[in-house]
Protein backbone atom coordinates (compact mmCIF):
# COMPACT_ATOMS: atom_id res chain seq x y z
CA UNK A 1 0.00 0.00 0.00
CA UNK A 2 1.26 3.71 -1.18
CA UNK A 3 0.16 5.33 2.17
CA UNK A 4 -1.54 8.54 2.34
CA UNK A 5 0.06 10.52 -0.38
CA UNK A 6 0.22 14.44 -0.26
CA UNK A 7 1.72 16.91 -2.27
CA UNK A 8 3.55 19.35 -2.63
CA UNK A 9 6.55 18.36 -0.05
CA UNK A 10 7.12 21.99 0.32
CA UNK A 11 6.18 25.10 -0.73
CA UNK A 12 7.19 29.04 -0.56
CA UNK A 13 5.07 31.44 -1.03
CA UNK A 14 4.50 35.10 -1.37
CA UNK A 15 1.60 36.65 0.97
CA UNK A 16 -1.40 36.88 -0.56
CA UNK A 17 -0.92 34.12 -2.90
CA UNK A 18 -3.38 30.96 -3.61
CA UNK A 19 -1.97 28.21 -2.18
CA UNK A 20 -3.82 24.76 -2.59
CA UNK A 21 -2.38 21.65 -0.92
CA UNK A 22 -3.14 17.65 -2.30
CA UNK A 23 -3.72 14.41 -0.58
CA UNK A 24 -4.59 10.82 -2.13
CA UNK A 25 -6.13 8.68 1.19
CA UNK A 26 -5.33 5.15 1.31
CA UNK A 27 -7.15 3.25 -0.92
CA UNK A 28 -10.74 2.04 0.46
CA UNK A 29 -10.21 4.24 3.54
CA UNK A 30 -13.85 6.57 4.32
CA UNK A 31 -12.90 8.87 6.45
CA UNK A 32 -9.82 11.85 5.65
CA UNK A 33 -8.64 14.63 7.86
CA UNK A 34 -6.57 17.42 7.35
CA UNK A 35 -4.31 18.69 10.28
CA UNK A 36 -1.75 21.63 10.72
CA UNK A 37 1.40 21.84 12.91
CA UNK A 38 3.21 24.78 14.27
CA UNK A 39 5.64 24.82 16.91
CA UNK A 40 3.23 27.02 18.88
CA UNK A 41 0.15 25.32 18.59
CA UNK A 42 0.89 21.51 18.41
CA UNK A 43 -1.09 19.42 15.81
CA UNK A 44 -4.23 21.08 15.25
CA UNK A 45 -7.57 19.28 13.59
CA UNK A 46 -8.90 21.67 11.09
CA UNK A 47 -11.64 19.49 9.41
CA UNK A 48 -12.51 15.69 8.94
CA UNK A 49 -14.40 14.14 6.13
CA UNK A 50 -16.71 11.05 6.01
CA UNK A 51 -17.52 9.16 2.96
CA UNK A 52 -16.45 12.46 1.10
CA UNK A 53 -18.54 14.73 3.55
CA UNK A 54 -17.48 17.13 5.73
CA UNK A 55 -18.57 16.15 8.98
CA UNK A 56 -16.56 18.77 11.38
CA UNK A 57 -14.77 21.88 10.16
CA UNK A 58 -14.46 23.53 13.30
CA UNK A 59 -10.77 23.58 13.38
CA UNK A 60 -10.91 25.77 9.76
CA UNK A 61 -9.13 28.80 11.23
CA UNK A 62 -10.72 31.55 8.96
CA UNK A 63 -12.99 31.82 5.80
CA UNK A 64 -9.46 32.01 4.02
CA UNK A 65 -9.28 28.44 4.35
CA UNK A 66 -11.55 25.97 2.53
CA UNK A 67 -11.46 22.28 1.68
CA UNK A 68 -12.98 20.14 -0.72
CA UNK A 69 -13.26 16.37 -1.51
CA UNK A 70 -14.98 15.64 -4.65
CA UNK A 71 -14.59 11.64 -4.77
CA UNK A 72 -13.14 9.05 -2.16
CA UNK A 73 -9.64 9.25 -3.92
CA UNK A 74 -9.07 12.97 -3.69
CA UNK A 75 -9.04 15.66 -1.41
CA UNK A 76 -7.81 19.40 -1.40
CA UNK A 77 -6.90 22.32 1.25
CA UNK A 78 -6.96 26.02 -0.50
CA UNK A 79 -5.62 28.92 1.32
CA UNK A 80 -6.48 32.12 -0.37
CA UNK A 81 -5.05 34.73 -0.02
CA UNK A 82 -2.02 33.49 2.19
CA UNK A 83 -0.56 35.02 5.15
CA UNK A 84 2.77 34.24 6.80
CA UNK A 85 1.26 33.35 9.74
CA UNK A 86 -0.41 30.19 7.78
CA UNK A 87 3.18 28.92 7.38
CA UNK A 88 2.94 25.10 8.77
CA UNK A 89 3.09 21.58 8.14
CA UNK A 90 -0.30 19.96 6.76
CA UNK A 91 -0.84 16.54 7.34
CA UNK A 92 -3.18 15.12 5.77
CA UNK A 93 -5.00 11.43 7.34
CA UNK A 94 -6.83 9.12 6.55
CA UNK A 95 -9.20 5.97 8.21
CA UNK A 96 -11.21 3.05 7.81
CA UNK A 97 -14.71 3.89 10.00
CA UNK A 98 -15.22 0.90 11.56
CA UNK A 99 -12.09 -0.16 12.34
CA UNK A 100 -10.79 0.74 15.42
CA UNK A 101 -9.96 4.04 14.61
CA UNK A 102 -6.72 3.90 13.34
CA UNK A 103 -5.86 6.97 11.55
CA UNK A 104 -2.89 6.56 9.04
CA UNK A 105 -1.04 10.05 8.28
CA UNK A 106 0.81 11.35 5.33
CA UNK A 107 4.43 12.91 4.95
CA UNK A 108 3.13 16.63 5.13
CA UNK A 109 3.38 19.63 2.57
CA UNK A 110 5.73 21.90 4.83
CA UNK A 111 3.95 25.31 3.33
CA UNK A 112 6.13 28.95 4.08
CA UNK A 113 4.35 32.31 3.54
CA UNK A 114 7.28 34.97 3.01
CA UNK B 1 -12.83 13.74 24.96
CA UNK B 2 -10.98 12.84 27.51
CA UNK B 3 -8.12 15.37 28.55
CA UNK B 4 -4.90 13.55 29.26
CA UNK B 5 -1.35 14.26 30.79
CA UNK B 6 1.44 13.48 30.06
CA UNK B 7 5.30 14.38 30.90
CA UNK B 8 6.70 17.03 28.42
CA UNK B 9 10.18 15.23 28.45
CA UNK B 10 11.79 12.08 29.08
CA UNK B 11 14.99 9.94 28.83
CA UNK B 12 16.35 6.67 28.37
CA UNK B 13 19.45 4.68 28.00
CA UNK B 14 19.23 2.68 24.78
CA UNK B 15 18.48 -1.19 25.15
CA UNK B 16 16.98 -0.31 28.27
CA UNK B 17 12.81 -0.44 28.17
CA UNK B 18 10.99 2.92 28.36
CA UNK B 19 7.95 3.37 29.96
CA UNK B 20 5.80 6.44 29.15
CA UNK B 21 3.34 7.44 31.29
CA UNK B 22 -0.02 9.00 30.65
CA UNK B 23 -2.65 10.34 33.04
CA UNK B 24 -6.53 10.52 32.01
CA UNK B 25 -8.76 10.25 34.90
CA UNK B 26 -11.45 11.55 33.08
CA UNK B 27 -11.82 9.25 30.36
CA UNK B 28 -15.33 7.13 30.20
CA UNK B 29 -16.53 4.05 30.13
CA UNK B 30 -15.96 3.35 26.08
CA UNK B 31 -13.41 6.07 25.18
CA UNK B 32 -10.08 3.80 24.62
CA UNK B 33 -6.49 4.59 24.99
CA UNK B 34 -4.49 5.35 21.85
CA UNK B 35 -0.43 6.22 21.41
CA UNK B 36 0.81 7.84 18.74
CA UNK B 37 4.65 8.88 18.00
CA UNK B 38 6.21 11.54 15.84
CA UNK B 39 9.28 11.15 14.48
CA UNK B 40 11.03 14.21 13.60
CA UNK B 41 9.74 15.63 10.30
CA UNK B 42 7.30 12.76 9.68
CA UNK B 43 3.61 12.49 10.16
CA UNK B 44 2.66 10.91 13.67
CA UNK B 45 2.38 7.00 13.28
CA UNK B 46 -0.06 4.52 15.29
CA UNK B 47 1.48 2.45 17.42
CA UNK B 48 -0.95 0.93 19.65
CA UNK B 49 -4.45 0.90 21.55
CA UNK B 50 -6.49 -0.38 23.91
CA UNK B 51 -9.74 -0.19 26.79
CA UNK B 52 -9.19 -2.46 29.79
CA UNK B 53 -7.14 -4.94 29.19
CA UNK B 54 -3.58 -4.96 28.79
CA UNK B 55 -2.87 -4.94 24.51
CA UNK B 56 0.78 -5.96 23.22
CA UNK B 57 2.43 -5.82 19.60
CA UNK B 58 5.29 -5.74 17.73
CA UNK B 59 6.33 -2.02 18.43
CA UNK B 60 5.13 -1.50 22.24
CA UNK B 61 3.08 -2.83 25.05
CA UNK B 62 0.33 -0.22 26.71
CA UNK B 63 -0.74 -1.36 30.36
CA UNK B 64 -3.87 0.29 31.52
CA UNK B 65 -4.78 0.22 35.24
CA UNK B 66 -8.29 -1.15 36.02
CA UNK B 67 -9.54 2.38 37.37
CA UNK B 68 -8.54 2.84 33.38
CA UNK B 69 -7.28 6.64 34.93
CA UNK B 70 -3.80 5.88 33.42
CA UNK B 71 -1.83 4.16 31.30
CA UNK B 72 1.79 3.19 30.60
CA UNK B 73 2.79 2.39 27.09
CA UNK B 74 6.25 -0.03 27.20
CA UNK B 75 9.15 -0.22 24.61
CA UNK B 76 10.93 -2.94 25.33
CA UNK B 77 14.28 -2.45 24.34
CA UNK B 78 14.59 1.34 23.02
CA UNK B 79 16.42 2.33 20.02
CA UNK B 80 18.01 5.09 18.94
CA UNK B 81 15.02 5.21 16.33
CA UNK B 82 12.70 5.48 19.01
CA UNK B 83 13.64 8.93 19.79
CA UNK B 84 9.70 10.77 19.21
CA UNK B 85 7.18 12.61 20.12
CA UNK B 86 4.40 10.48 22.29
CA UNK B 87 1.09 10.96 22.45
CA UNK B 88 -1.54 9.65 24.30
CA UNK B 89 -4.88 10.19 23.14
CA UNK B 90 -8.13 9.14 24.79
CA UNK B 91 -11.35 9.15 22.10
CA UNK B 92 -14.25 6.83 21.41
CA UNK B 93 -13.69 4.10 18.32
CA UNK B 94 -17.13 4.82 16.23
CA UNK B 95 -19.03 8.11 15.73
CA UNK B 96 -16.47 11.35 15.67
CA UNK B 97 -13.49 9.43 15.12
CA UNK B 98 -11.33 12.09 15.23
CA UNK B 99 -7.66 12.60 17.20
CA UNK B 100 -7.47 15.80 19.45
CA UNK B 101 -3.51 16.03 20.04
CA UNK B 102 -1.77 17.44 23.39
CA UNK B 103 1.52 18.41 23.73
CA UNK B 104 3.14 15.02 24.33
CA UNK B 105 6.16 13.60 25.87
CA UNK B 106 9.30 13.86 23.89
CA UNK B 107 11.45 10.58 24.39
CA UNK B 108 14.81 10.99 23.38
CA UNK B 109 16.64 7.16 23.41
CA UNK B 110 20.78 7.93 24.64
CA UNK B 111 23.52 5.65 23.01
Amino acid sequence: DAGVIQSPRHEVTEMGQEVTLRCKPISGHNSLFWYRQTMMRGLELLIYFNNNVPIDDSGMPEDRFSAKMPNASFSTLKIQPSEPRDSAVYFCASSLQGSGNTIYFGEGSWLTVV
Amino acid sequence: DAKTTQPPSMDCAEGRAANLPCNHSTISGNEYVYWYRQIHSQGPQYIIHGLKNNETNEMASLIITEDRKSSTLILPHATLRDTAVYYCIACLTQGAQKLVFGQGTRLTINP
